[in-house]
């Protein structure tokens, strides 16, 4: 089975700084896709990132980028410069080549404080 | 184009009742997935249709739920008789293609069951 995993339910960041959320997957397939989603108060998944696991290069959205490490199976996001539209539950999400839906995490709930 | 359309937004009702939700898929999604998510089992998959077929309802808890896609602008979710264990947040997403195709979900429906 597959699963993905998300150890911390809150997380904490000011204002303009730096925050990372971690992600691990369990997974047997080499050829994958891994998600992180965000739900702002208003419910609404929105993509905000995503990564192939066949490319090592990690992939970067503006303030968003993720830490990719296939051996470790982790999968972390760092926002840099947060902003107070930034709060909201993340999820990250797994689905291999060959499926056909997404497997999500429990998510991590992030405050924004100014 | 207007995303992923669900109704109702909220729904309240009491145990045993019939409960209907409603999702309109963004025009040339040939793929429909249906979540559920509750804060202690996440985002599950509960059913999802390719073209108007259910491909795969292994995740439907139980016959009480059932859903159907008459056309490819509309799709339900129904509950009956519904029970307080059923109270959660229901998502219509579509997509493209399945996989690693971008999701686009709708904005949920909060059912309560009283």
């Amino acid at each position: 089975a597959q699963t993905v995993t998300q150890s911390q339910p809150e997380m904490s960041v000011q204002e303009a700084e730096t925050v990372t959320l971690s992600c691990t997957y369990d997974t047997s397939e080499s050829d994958y896709y891994l998600f992180w989603y965000k739900q702002p108060p208003s419910r609404q998944m929105i993509l905000v990132i995503r990564q192939e696991a066949y490319k090592q290069q990690n992939a970067t959205e503006n303030r968003f980028s993720v830490n990719f490490q296939k051996a470790a199976k982790s999968f972390s996001l760092k926002i840099s410069d947060s902003q107070l539209g930034d709060a909201a539950m993340y999820f990250c999400a797994y689905i291999p080549n060959s499926g056909y839906a997404l497997n999500f995490g429990k998510g991590t709930s992030l405050l924004v404080t100014p | 184009d207007a995303g992923v359309i669900q109704s109702p937004r909220h729904e309240v009702t009491e145990m045993g009742q019939e409960v209907t939700l409603r999702c309109k898929p963004i025009s040339g999604h040939d793929y429909l997935f249906w979540y559920r998510q509750t804060m202690m089992r996440g985002l599950e998959l509960l059913i999802y249709f390719n073209n108007n077929v259910p491909i795969d309802d292994s995740g439907m808890p139980e016959d009480r739920f059932s859903a159907k896609m008459p056309n490819a602008s509309f799709s339900t979710l129904k509950i009956q008789p519904s029970e307080p264990r059923d109270s959660a947040v229901y998502f219509c997403a579509s997509s493209l293609k399945p996989g690693p195709g971008e999701l686009f979900f709708g904005e949920g429906s909060r059912l309560t069951v009283l």
